[in-house]
This record gives structure tokens, sequence and C-alpha cells, in this order.
């Protein structure tokens, strides 16, 4: 069972360029979020999507697009990559509503992404 | 809108120094606080869930508590494997079940 995966783990960019980073979940849950984290600060959520088909902006989407054309992937897509947007990308998943173990997030293990 | 506020930044304490991290939120209803490890390089692990003020949760040498405006993790004669980044998060009371994440504290225990 692999979780939650992310790739790749390292890029660099050139301003201007565009790339995509990857998201796949093995364990059909719902809901997906993408988190950026800055040195010393916590997770920011850019966007996320509560099913197939349907997604929403979180607190800092701006130069981010997502999709969810099915269940299992969740990429998130950068234009125009700019310095600001130098930082560590997390990925998430979980099931709708409470579990015995509460409202668990699975997360991946990250890309750091430097825009030079 | 919901914050969440972690003290201290960093924490450094010998091999056997029992401390403790705060958390300080503020919500306009609790649905759930959470307490995440993040080891350097990899995604937050989960540690615990709490719902209620006066709840408690223990792990090994870890264990966390809640009133109804903080919470606190307290490490009992901490190991150096127990260096790490202590995220908390607080889970947002609409339908998304969003995380709203503190900016973490930052544990070095030398041996």
């Amino acid at each position: 069972n692999a979780g939650v995966t992310q790739t790749p783990k390292f890029r660099i960019l050139k301003i201007g360029q565009s790339m995509t980073l990857q998201c796949t979940q093995d364990m059909n849950h719902n809901y997906m979020y993408w988190y950026r984290q800055d040195p010393g600060m916590g997770l920011k959520l850019i966007y996320y999507s509560v099913g197939a088909g349907i997604t929403d902006k979180g607190e800092v989407p701006n130069g981010y697009n997502v999709s969810r054309s099915t269940t299992e992937d969740f990429p998130l897509r950068l234009e125009l990559a700019a310095p600001s947007q130098t930082s560590v990308y997390f990925c998430a998943s979980k099931l709708a509503g409470v579990s015995s173990e509460g409202y668990g997030y699975t997360f991946g293990s990250g890309t750091r992404l430097t825009v030079v | 809108e919901d914050q969440v506020t972690q003290s201290p930044e960093a924490l450094r304490l010998q091999e056997g120094e029992s401390s403790s991290l705060n958390c300080s939120y503020t919500v306009s209803g609790l649905r759930g606080l959470f307490w995440y490890r993040q080891d350097p390089g990899k995604g937050p692990e989960f540690l615990f869930t709490l719902y209620s003020a006066g709840e408690e949760k223990e792990k090994e040498r870890l264990k966390a508590t809640l009133t109804k405006k903080e919470s606190f993790l307290h490490i009992t004669a901490p190991k150096p494997e127990d260096s790490a980044t202590y995220l908390c998060a607080v889970l947002e009371i609409q339908g998304a079940q969003k995380l709203v994440f503190g900016q973490g504290t930052r544990l070095t225990i030398n041996p």
C-alpha cells in the first residue's frame, strides 16, 4: 500500500517555465489537498478537492491550477514560475467524514521546488 | 478566521530534560486539534487528535492535552530520536475538512 505518492521529489525551474507536480493516492480517499511550506512556516493550503471533478481554492491559490479527473490523481500545475513559488509542496488525502482515529490526513513526502 | 500559534519557534533540550510545547488557537468551533511530527525532508506524520477540553492522549514519551484555548505537547525524558519539527493544526468547521496549521516548533534533543 503506497499511500500518497508525489513526483518529482526535487525540481529546479527557471523563471517563466511551467511544470506539473504529480500526486497519486491508492487509498480511495475522497478529499485531496495541496499545501506549500516555506522555511520556518506552517503549511498553507493552495487548492483542495472533495471528489473527482470538484476543486476549490485555498488560502494561497494565485499562480497555480489543479484538476481532479479521477479519485486517485490530483496534479498541481504551475504556470509562469516565479521565485516566490520556491517552496516545498505537500499533497495530502483523507476519507470524508470521521473515522475512529479522527480526521486522519495522509501526507506525501513532498516536492522541493526551486525557481531561479 | 481560524488561527493557530505555536511557541516556542525552536527548543533545544538535553537528553532526559522534560518540557512542553504550546499551541494556542482561535476558532469559531473546534472540530479537532491535531499534532503532527515532521522530520527533515519528509511529510508530516500524524501523532494525535484531540476533540474536547480536558482530553489527553499519550504515545511513548509524548502526551498531548487540550484546553478551550490551547494545547500542550508534553515530552517526558526525551531522546535524540525525538528531534523533529512538531506541527499543530485545527480542523475548519466547513465541509471540506481543511486543516489550518501553526508554524511549528523545531525541537532538538542533544545527547
